[in-house]
């Protein structure tokens, strides 16, 4: 079954420092996978998404997440943040065929200070 | 630019009660799918729906919730008889295709009371 880990539930960081969101996937075929962010009282927005092909992928708002297979990792980086991004950030996986729903991790929330 | 919409976004309900979650879709979307988040806890699939059916379920969504699309426009989520565990943020979501980026709308918070 898919499953989808994201170990830090709290991350701080100071406006202007570098981010990365942890994101560690189970699934036996090739994996889709995906970022969204839910600011408070929104909903889910999309970041970024892999499919195939490079493993570094760009996104919305200066993201970017980097698809490891050997770790089974996708996690996710701004290299620089801005007070703008602190909000509550998703991966999720989803199946290569068939109409298969995507899984969530439990996110991670972002802490942005001055 | 298009967005899914959702009503009420919020609802506060007896235990008990029938409860109806409205979603509209983008229009020329294909797939549906409700989603749901208890305060505090990751999101969690409830149903998807493809060319008038439930395509797939998970277990979470049993006998007490039904989904509908009644008018080729409006996808409902219904709760028979609302318990105090079915308070939760629920998602409705639309995609264009298979695998297609799947929109979110902005929830509707609903308390059982």
């Amino acid at each position: 079954a898919q499953s989808v880990t994201q170990p830090d539930i709290h991350i701080t960081v100071s406006e202007g420092a570098s981010l990365e969101l942890r994101c560690n996937y189970s699934y036996g075929a090739t994996p889709y996978l995906f970022w969204y962010v839910q600011s408070p009282g929104q909903g889910l927005q999309l970041l970024l998404k892999y499919f195939s092909g490079d493993t570094l992928v760009q996104g919305i708002k200066g993201f970017e997440a980097e698809f490891k297979r050997s770790q089974s990792s996708f996690n996710l980086r701004k290299p620089s943040v801005h007070w703008s991004d602190a909000a509550e950030y998703f991966c999720a996986v989803g199946a290569s065929s068939g109409n298969t729903p995507l899984v969530f991790g439990k996110g991670t929330r972002l802490s942005v200070i001055a | 630019e298009p967005e899914v919409t959702q009503t009420p976004s919020h609802q506060v309900t007896q235990m008990g009660q029938e409860v109806i979650l409205r979603c509209v879709p983008i229009s020329n979307h294909l797939y549906f799918y409700w989603y749901r988040q208890i305060l505090g806890q990751k999101v969690e699939f409830l149903v998807s729906f493809y060319n008038n059916e439930i395509s797939e379920k998970s277990e979470i969504f049993d006998d007490q919730f039904s989904v509908e699309r009644p008018d080729g426009s409006n996808f409902t989520l219904k709760i028979r008889s609302t318990k105090l565990e079915d308070s939760a943020m629920y998602f409705c979501a639309s995609s264009a295709g298979f695998m297609a980026e799947a929109f979110f709308g902005q929830g509707t918070r609903l308390t059982v009371v």
